[in-house]
């Protein structure tokens, strides 16, 4: 069992639409990272939290610590908002990635 | 800032050849990380440094080496190249272990 799981793996929506992504660990950490990864293939950071909640325009990203699991929503999601979302946990000098989740929003 | 800036984006290299990609940021970032992203799979940890001089191995080093010369660079060696080792490579730094990370635009390795 990886140490990092997302869910769903691949997701289509429609533009409009209201988006969730879930993360669980099995590890004990410091921070947890919300990525993304555009079809060109170049990854950026979006969230880096290690409670509560976080707000960047239409991207929320919460975290429950005792339950291990994290959620990044999407709201009105748009065509552009396709890319590959990627939850990856922290400790130390130790980051471990989940095998990320493939949106697709349709016009 | 150009950010972290790795070299080439691309190559094809025949079994048993050697190559370095090379890696460098200019955000006086301590903390410098090399990645393999292979499809399907999250990210692992090839090898990281903490400052330079320091390396160290992470999750899957076989067949790699690094060095730490300066903080700016971070370069990854490939010794006697295998198809296992075709991936996409990332180089990523933060400025401490568990901030934010930075990657550059990763470099698609193809071994035949």
């Amino acid at each position: 069992k990886n140490e990092v799981e997302q869910s769903p793996q691949n997701l289509t929506a429609q533009e409009g639409e209201f988006i969730t992504i879930n993360c669980s660990y099995s590890v004990g950490i410091s921070a947890l990272h919300w990525l993304q990864q555009h079809p060109g293939g170049g990854i950026v950071s979006l969230f880096m939290l290690s409670s509560g909640k976080k707000k960047h325009g239409r991207l929320i990203a919460t975290i429950n610590i005792q339950e291990k699991h994290s959620s990044l929503h999407i709201t009105a999601s748009h065509p552009r908002d396709s890319a590959v979302y990627i939850c990856a946990v922290s400790d130390n000098n130790d980051m471990r990635f989940g095998a990320g989740t493939r949106l697709t929003v349709k016009p | 800032n150009a950010g972290v800036t790795q070299t080439p984006k691309f190559r094809i290299l025949k079994i048993g050849q050697s190559m370095t990609l090379q890696c460098a940021q200019d955000m006086n970032h301590n903390y410098m990380y090399w990645y393999r992203q292979d499809p399907g799979m999250g990210l692992k940890l090839i090898y990281y440094s903490v400052g330079a001089g320091i390396t160290d191995k992470g999750e899957v080093p076989n067949g790699y080496n690094v060095s730490r010369s300066t903080t700016e660079d971070f370069p990854l060696r490939l010794e006697l190249a295998a198809p296992s080792q075709t991936s996409v490579y990332f180089c990523a730094s933060s400025l401490v272990s568990t901030g934010e990370l930075f990657f550059g635009e990763g470099s698609r390795l193809t071994v035949l």
